[in-house]
């Protein structure tokens, strides 16, 4: 079964408008992690947010929120205020830890356009 | 400038060959990982090591190799005997704990001739 899930393959947004990109994850680990990472085409993984299993809030950093629904499995990003710059894949991925040591999933991505 | 540096950016491999690439790090950092990306997909682990001279296999390892003799350095083989090397290969770093961010070098990227 899949343990990282992100439904939608492609999104489209206009520029400046608000857009939530999905991820429902899949873990019997009490401690997790949950992240988010962008990836321009020209490859490199950027480090957009993370959530803890046992944070109280919903993390957030600048332009980018992160909706943790613990009960639902689900940790969607929320980018406000779309820019241009937006467009790329973004990857949901979970950390848990297997066998004393810590290990990354990661999801098949969601690739977004931001349209002027 | 502290950061992952991967290389080369480019790299062709014959048939039967080994090719190697690199990945460096000075952010300290405790743990490094090697995933390969192919089109259209999400990353998959390839090799992992949470200290100097210790490396676990991921969920692809087989056809690849690594060591791990210094704390800063964490190269990938891409032996003869994996069959489908093209893809797109990225080394991670983070360090051990809690809230252990991965911070990703810019990729290298492999094609067979």
């Amino acid at each position: 079964a899949q343990k990282i899930t992100q439904t939608q393959p492609g999104m489209f947004v206009q520029e400046k408008e608000a857009v939530t990109l999905d991820c429902t994850y899949d873990t019997s680990d009490p401690s997790y992690g949950l992240f988010w990472y962008k990836q321009p085409s020209s490859g490199e993984m950027i480090f957009l947010i993370y959530q803890g299993s046992y944070d109280q809030q919903n993390a957030t950093e600048g332009r980018y929120s992160l909706n943790f629904q613990k009960a639902r499995k689900s940790a969607n990003l929320v980018i406000s205020a779309s820019q241009l710059g937006d467009s790329a894949m973004y990857f949901c991925a979970m950390r848990e830890i297997t066998s004393g040591t810590y290990k990354y999933i990661f999801g098949t991505g969601t690739r977004l356009k931001v349209l002027a | 400038d502290g950061g992952i540096t991967q290389s080369p950016k480019y790299l062709f491999r014959k048939e039967g060959q080994n090719v190697t690439l690199s990945c460096e790090q000075n952010l300290n950092h405790d743990a490094m990982y090697w995933y390969r990306q192919d089109p259209g997909q999400g990353l998959r682990l390839i090799y992992y090591s949470q200290i100097v001279n210790d490396f676990q296999k991921g969920d692809i390892a087989e056809g690849y190799s690594v060591s791990r003799e210094k704390k800063e350095s964490f190269p990938l083989t891409v032996t003869s005997a994996q069959k489908n090397p093209t893809a797109f290969y990225l080394c991670a770093s983070g360090h051990r704990g809690l809230k252990n961010i991965q911070y990703f070098g810019a990729g290298t990227r492999l094609s067979v001739l």
